[in-house]
């Protein structure tokens, strides 16, 4: 079966310090992944995707994330944390021949100032 | 200014009730989609269509319905037969190729009692 894991409900990490968060998923064929973050009572905001090349990603705000096709993993990092990343993040991916998206069950990060 | 609008912000409805939930985008997006979310269970996938008189079902499509009559609308309609309605909806939006990353409107609180 297709899925997205995120292992970790909750992240805290100190503002300054860099942060990570894990996602791992299972799908057949090549995998489109993507970030999102949320604040509260509010829709997701696009991070960041994979679709093909450069097994490094950037997006907005700083993040990064990296594609890792022998562990199946595409981690959110970002090198300097701030408070105001302290929202909700969700790994997502797209079913290979489908329009189809699978979305983790998100992990809260917290910064702690 | 682009976007997807969701309305009303927060719905307060009656057990037994049937309620409309509002979609509209104007980013010439061919596909929508209805998540449903939940604390701790993350986003999961009401109903999806990618073109115009066509939709799918999800994962979770039991006691809901939608329409498509439109590009840019795709109401969903919670009906009575839903037995947890009760939740935080949110449609979003996506082109069929190309970017791919979906866009979501802010979202929809239903409460039901």
């Amino acid at each position: 079966a297709q899925s997205v894991a995120q292992p970790e409900d909750q992240v805290n990490v100190a503002e300054g310090n860099p942060l990570t968060v894990k996602c791992t998923y299972s799908v057949s064929g090549n995998p489109y992944l993507f970030w999102y973050v949320q604040y509260p009572n509010r829709g997701l905001q696009f991070l960041l995707k994979y679709i093909t090349g450069d097994n490094l990603v950037k997006g907005s705000y700083g993040f990064e994330a990296e594609f890792n096709k022998s562990q199946t993993s595409f981690h959110l990092k970002k090198p300097s944390a701030l408070v105001s990343d302290s929202a909700l993040y969700f790994c997502a991916v797209r079913m290979a021949g489908t329009y189809k998206y699978i979305f983790g069950t998100g992990t809260r990060l917290k910064v702690l100032a | 200014d682009g976007g997807i609008t969701q309305s009303p912000k927060y719905l307060f409805r009656k057990e037994g009730q049937n309620v409309t939930l509002s979609c509209e985008q104007n980013l010439n997006h061919d596909a929508m989609y209805w998540y449903r979310q939940d604390p701790g269970q993350g986003l999961r996938l009401i109903y999806y269509s990618q073109i115009v008189n066509d939709f799918q079902k999800g994962d979770i499509a039991e006691g809901y319905s939608v329409s498509r009559e439109k590009k840019e609308s795709f109401p969903l309609t919670v009906t009575s037969a839903q037995k947890n309605p009760t939740a935080f909806y949110l449609c979003a939006s996506s082109m069929l190729a190309g970017g791919l990353e979906q866009y979501f409107g802010p979202g929809t609180r239903l409460t039901v009692t």
